[in-house]
């Protein structure tokens, strides 16, 4: 089975730093794309990072650029998300999720986790 | 940086009636690289269509999608009890792989 579980998520004031992570279970990791996707209370889904299977490919929306990093530890299944100099609308429960390539051709995100909540206030 | 724009944002249905979704992109969308979601309350999203017309797996084939360019849709033939939920789109050519802001299907 399938398993995507993050963890992390926190309540932290203004300016902190936080680091998510999300182990995967039950697919070859190391052959999948992932991803972060956040989602404000009550709003749409935000597509946030993204890492390759080769890690120097590495994809950020731009309000996460440069305070954001994505990285993953293929030894121990594992995709993380650094944040630093956290802000109120980075308030969110952030999902990883994982997509596949072969052929040429890569599909969307296939595989999700469940979510962790970050919220940023004083 | 493709904006996707979906309508309506809500669509209030029985039921058993058809629901058609619109998915417009700000620039066409290469290889059709258009995907859709749906998400319930509480949950994660799960992927309903790729490559625009493509059902994932498992996915009932109530569920349609089609277009291609930049207008998609996502048709729900006979909508059931477990139908009723938010629907997004993805487009995911290159980053940033960006999402529509969503429609919910809701009961009337």
């Amino acid at each position: 089975e399938v398993q995507l579980l993050e963890s992390g998520g926190d309540l932290v004031q203004p300016g902190a730093s936080l680091t998510l992570s999300c182990e995967a279970s039950g697919f070859a990791f190391s052959t999948y794309d992932m991803h972060w996707v956040r989602q404000a209370p009550g709003k749409g889904l935000e597509w946030v990072s993204a890492i390759g299977v080769d890690v120097s490919r590495r994809y950020y929306t731009g309000s996460v650029e440069g305070r954001f990093t994505i990285s993953r530890d293929n030894s121990k299944n594992t995709l993380y998300l650094q944040m630093n100099t956290l802000r109120a609308d980075d308030t969110a429960v952030y999902f990883c999720a994982g997509r596949y390539c072969s052929g040429g051709y890569c599909y969307p995100l296939d595989y999700w986790g469940q979510g962790t909540l970050v919220t940023v206030s004083s | 940086e493709i904006v996707l724009t979906q309508s309506p944002g809500t669509l209030s249905l029985s039921p058993g009636e058809r629901a058609t979704l619109s998915c417009r992109a700000s620039q066409s969308v290469s290889s059709n690289y258009l995907a859709w979601y749906q998400q319930k309350p509480g949950q994660a999203p799960r992927l309903l269509i790729y490559g625009a017309s493509s059902r994932a797996t498992g996915i009932p084939d109530r569920f349609s999608g089609s277009g291609s360019g930049a207008d998609f849709t996502l048709t729900i033939t006979r909508l059931e009890p477990e139908d009723f939920a938010v629907y997004y789109c993805q487009q995911y050519v290159n980053g940033p792989w960006t999402f529509g802001q969503g429609t919910k299907v809701e009961i009337k």
